[in-house]
């Protein structure tokens, strides 16, 4: 059973189209982080969200973690082929000692 | 700036034998952690060392060891090999306290 809950799974999409994915845990962490990987490399962090009702822009990707810092969603703006990707989100205890995975949401985006 | 380095980047081993993977953090980060990571699936935590010491240990059997270097490198060990250890595994580095993981690109290990 996964800590955190990715969805969707996956998700195909067109150039040029909007998309948000979530992740949910019955958890409270003290950060939650997204990253991601392209095959054969490991995950790149792009955000640490910290703060419960926090929202952070990094460029078309926005993200937001909720008040209660349980659940956080990526939205991404005019999404592009360059997005393509698996999207991971791991949330950290407040030890910080580990840091817990989704499954992950494999996104295409197609030109 | 070297980020983390794993080395090997491929390994093939047969059932049974024992494997050890290598680990150099990020310059400036002292504590590295270890992941599993099946095909299609997210990263699932080994465990974490920081100042030599395992401070944290997921749900993995004790096949598989670990030890951290005055260097703050580390290597995973894994024992008995079985055909279901075959994956990736990925080092990860921080810097105590602070948030965020460098990732390296992982050992692709297979056992066959």
């Amino acid at each position: 059973t996964q800590l955190l809950e990715q969805s969707p799974q996956f998700l195909s999409i067109q150039e040029g189209e909007n998309l948000t994915v979530y992740c949910n845990s019955s958890s409270v962490f003290s950060s939650l982080q997204w990253y991601r990987q392209e095959p054969g490399e490991g995950p790149v962090l792009l955000v640490t969200v910290v703060t419960g009702g926090e929202v952070k822009k990094l460029k078309r990707l926005t993200f937001q973690f909720g008040d209660a810092r349980k659940d956080s969603s990526l939205h991404i703006t005019a999404a592009q082929p360059g997005d393509t990707g698996l999207y991971l989100c791991a949330g950290a205890g407040y030890n910080n000692n580990d840091m817990r995975f989704g499954a992950g949401t494999r996104l295409t985006v197609k030109p | 700036d070297a980020g983390v380095t794993q080395s090997p980047t491929h390994l093939i081993k047969t059932r049974g034998q024992q494997v050890t993977l290598r680990c150099s953090p990020k310059s400036g980060h002292d504590t590295v952690s270890w992941y599993q990571q099946a095909l299609g699936q997210g990263p699932q935590f080994i465990f974490q060392y920081y100042e030599e010491e395992e401070r944290q240990r997921g749900n993995f059997p004790d096949r598989f060891s670990g030890h951290q270097f005055p260097n703050y490198s580390s290597e995973l060990n894994v024992n008995a090999l079985l055909l279901g250890d075959s994956a990736l595994y990925l080092c990860a580095s921080c810097r105590t306290g602070m948030n965020g993981y460098t990732f390296g690109s992982g050992t692709r290990l297979t056992v066959v």
